[in-house]
């Protein structure tokens, strides 16, 4: 079974750029999860996608950050304009459903550096 | 607001040892599920082991296993007879379920290294 994908792996942006993220999660899974995992401290959770609606954006920056799952299959996040501070990694995750107790599977992450 | 906090940011110890990794958490529920997951250099994060919080029973999957101390908030996981592979960074987690959402809530992490 496939895993969950995520592309680019490694993206290096100026501030004040834009830049988009991709996911693809494994299929079936209804759930996917957006992280954002900065250097030296856990994942925090950005957005939480049930098929193609949001179920949780609270720690989402909605001024600069935004993210869909049109399909409700693969997603995109994206960031724009970008500042010092976004620099870490993004990781995607996904699970069966939100409800019960579901694993979540996670991606090898976006490492995204601002200069 | 859940809390989970990881005490020890590195640990190393030789191939073959017994390893224990503490964590705390901070919480007002009584239904709740905690996690380890591992994060190899790689950075692909992976399930270690899960523990709910109704159970009394101590998880256990293969050489890993945890002390789940409800009253104290406490959910640390031992690492047995360690090999090289088990070096990763290792968090703590506590799931959170606000208005349906399933949130995980991670520590800041522990950085686990084996030697030869």
């Amino acid at each position: 079974e496939a895993g969950v994908a995520q592309s680019p792996r490694y993206k290096i942006i100026e501030k004040r750029q834009s830049v988009a993220f991709w996911c693809n999660p494994i299929s079936g899974h209804a759930t996917l999860y957006w992280y954002q995992q900065i250097l030296g401290q856990g994942p925090k959770l950005l957005i939480q996608f049930q098929n193609n609606g949001v179920v949780d954006d609270s720690q989402l920056p909605k001024d600069r950050f935004s993210a869909e799952r049109l399909k409700g299959v693969d997603s995109t996040l994206k960031i724009q304009p970008a500042k010092l501070e976004d620099s870490a990694v993004y990781l995607c995750a996904s699970s069966l459903q939100h409800r019960g107790l579901n694993t979540q599977y996670f991606g090898p992450g976006t490492r995204l550096t601002v200069l | 607001a859940q809390t989970v906090t990881q005490s020890q940011p590195e640990m190393s110890v030789q191939e073959a040892e017994t390893v224990t990794l503490s964590c705390t958490y901070d919480t007002s529920e009584n239904n709740y599920y905690l996690f380890w997951y591992k994060q190899p250099p790689s950075r692909q994060m992976i399930l270690v082991i899960r523990q709910e919080a109704y159970k009394q029973q101590n998880a256990t999957e293969n050489r890993f296993s945890v002390n789940f101390q409800k009253a104290a908030k406490s959910f640390s996981l031992k690492i047995s007879d360690s090999q090289l592979g088990d070096t990763a960074m290792y968090f703590c987690a506590f799931l959170q379920r606000p208005q349906g959402a399933q949130k995980l809530v991670f520590g800041q992490g522990t950085r686990l290294t084996i030697n030869p």
